[in-house]
């Protein structure tokens, strides 16, 4: 029922970058409603990874960039390590849902 | 520090109820929209609820509504989720998360989460 769009997979070896795209629509990302991203390590809970499109909380490494443009946005993990294995999920804001975020459908990043 | 702590998951027969509470310390409760996110084993994350500050706005996704109940007290630095008649497909890990500012904003903060399990 997610109304953001993520590839189920994605993969790379260490050390080269992988990409995670972000496809919405008009009622949210098309809108101009921010997109975030979460990663979420085996057993845990989520943890904010960047906000409002390209921004880093404290912490996180410079490895991990995010863009947006027109519906889609995108998370870019380069020089990609071991720990980097995990769940990512985008998250924007949507007008039809009466002032819910909305989480993408999720993309496993798997270290080769 | 901020520490959300979610309690009150269990196993539970389709058609009853459980009543989750998150326990939220480290921020100033009031002033934060709160939600709570699940997660079915091997599955996504799903945003079901948020709740304003003053608790007048709230918000449950068309998969709960009129079957859960959000809820917060100030007072107490405490948000709830009250489930009744309760199904398989609510099998989950239920998380509280607290918003950046608003409603539909990036959730700054979670919990560990607390397991739901409905079977008989």
């Amino acid at each position: 029922q997610s109304v953001l769009t993520q590839p189920p997979s994605v993969s790379g070896a260490p050390g080269q970058r992988v990409t995670i795209s972000c496809t919405g629509s008009s009622s949210n990302i098309g809108a101009g409603y921010d997109v975030h991203w979460y990663q979420q390590l085996p057993g845990t809970a989520p943890k904010v990874l960047i906000y409002s499109n390209n921004n880093r909380p404290s912490g996180v490494p410079d490895r991990f960039s995010g863009s947006k443009s027109g519906t889609s946005a995108s998370l870019a993990i380069t020089g990609l390590q071991a720990e980097d294995e995990a769940d990512y999920y985008c998250q924007s804001y949507d007008s039809s849902l009466r002032g819910s975020g909305v989480f993408g459908t999720g993309t496993k990043v798997t270290v080769l | 520090q901020v520490q959300l702590v979610e309690s009150g998951g269990g196993l539970v027969k389709p058609g009853g109820s459980l009543r989750l509470s998150c326990a939220a310390s480290g921020f100033t409760f009031s002033d934060y929209y709160m939600n709570w996110i699940r997660q079915a084993p091997g599955k996504g994350l799903e945003w079901i609820s948020y709740i304003s500050t003053s608790g007048r706005i709230i918000y449950y996704a068309d998969s709960v509504k009129g079957r859960f109940t959000i809820s917060r007290d100030n007072a107490k630095n405490s948000l709830y989720l009250q489930m009744n008649s309760l199904r398989a497909e609510d099998t989950a890990v239920y998380y509280c998360a607290r918003s950046y500012y608003g409603s539909g904003s990036y959730l700054v903060y979670w919990g560990q989460g607390t397991l739901a399990t409905v079977s008989s």
